[in-house]
C-alpha cells in the first residue's frame, strides 16, 4: 500500500533562513510525487511536481525538491523563506496518471517569525 | 480560466437536515475529487469519478453521503442527515493528466 509520511507537523522558522521540508513514502512501482501549498482558508496549490528525469525539480515561488531513491525521500527546500510562505505544505504520491487518486501526507505548517 | 468552483463557500446547519455542496470543475478536465478536511483526520479523499462515472467510494464515511456527478461540469456531496460531526472543509479538484487543481472549499458547520 502507499503512503507518506511527513514526520514533521510543525516547522518554525526566521524570516530569510532556509528551509527544508521532509516527505518520505512508501509505494510499490515508479513513484510520482508532489508537492502542494495550502494557504489559510485556501485549497490546495501544487508547488511542484517530479514524474522522471533529473531529480532536483524547480517549483513555484523559489521551491525546489529533491527526489531520492535510496533514501524514498522527496524533501521540499527553499534558500530563503518569507513571511508569506506560512502556510501548510503537503507531500503527496501517486501513480502520475491524472485519472488515478493521491495519497497525501497529513502536512507540516509552516510558522515564519520575523 | 475560474479554477474549480465550489458553492456555498460557507454552510451552518442544525443537525439532521440535509447539505448539498456544489463543484463545477475546470472545462475539459475528466476526473474529479471529493476531499474532506479535519484537524484531527487531515485531508481524506471521499470520493472520485472518471468520466463522469464513480471510480472509488471507499471514503465516503457511512450511507449518509452520497456523490454524482450528472454531467463533465457538475458534481454534488450530499449529506443526509447531517450530523455534528461531519463538521470540516470540503474540498473538490479536478485533474486532466496529472495535477489535480483544487477549489476553495466549502466550510460545513453542523451544530
Amino acid at each position: 500500500a502507499q503512503s507518506v509520511t511527513q514526520p514533521d507537523i510543525h516547522i518554525t522558522v526566521s524570516e530569510g533562513a532556509s528551509l527544508e521540508l521532509r516527505c518520505n513514502y512508501s509505494y510499490g512501482a515508479t513513484p510520482y510525487l508532489f508537492w502542494y501549498v495550502q494557504s489559510p482558508g485556501q485549497g490546495l496549490q501544487l508547488l511542484l511536481k517530479y514524474f522522471s528525469g533529473d531529480t532536483l525539480v524547480q517549483g513555484i515561488k523559489g521551491f525546489e525538491a529533491e527526489f531520492k531513491r535510496s533514501q524514498s525521500s522527496f524533501n521540499l527546500r527553499k534558500p530563503s523563506v518569507h513571511w508569506s510562505d506560512a502556510a501548510e505544505y503537503f507531500c503527496a504520491v501517486g501513480p502520475g496518471r491524472g485519472n488515478e487518486k493521491l495519497t497525501f501526507g497529513t502536512g507540516t505548517r509552516l510558522t515564519i517569525i520575523p | 480560466d475560474a479554477g474549480v468552483i465550489q458553492s456555498p463557500r460557507h454552510e451552518v446547519t442544525e443537525m439532521g437536515q440535509e447539505v448539498t455542496l456544489r463543484c463545477k470543475p475546470i472545462s475539459g478536465h475528466n476526473s474529479l475529487f471529493w476531499y474532506r478536511q479535519t484537524m484531527m483526520r487531515g485531508l481524506e479523499l471521499l470520493i472520485y469519478f472518471n468520466n463522469n462515472v464513480p471510480i472509488d467510494d471507499s471514503g465516503m464515511p457511512e450511507d449518509r453521503f452520497s456523490a454524482k456527478m450528472p454531467n463533465a461540469s457538475f458534481s454534488t456531496l450530499k449529506i443526509q442527515p447531517s450530523e455534528p460531526r461531519d463538521s470540516a472543509v470540503y474540498f473538490c479538484a479536478s485533474t486532466l493528466y496529472n495535477e489535480q487543481f483544487f477549489g476553495p472549499g466549502t466550510r460545513l458547520t453542523v451544530l
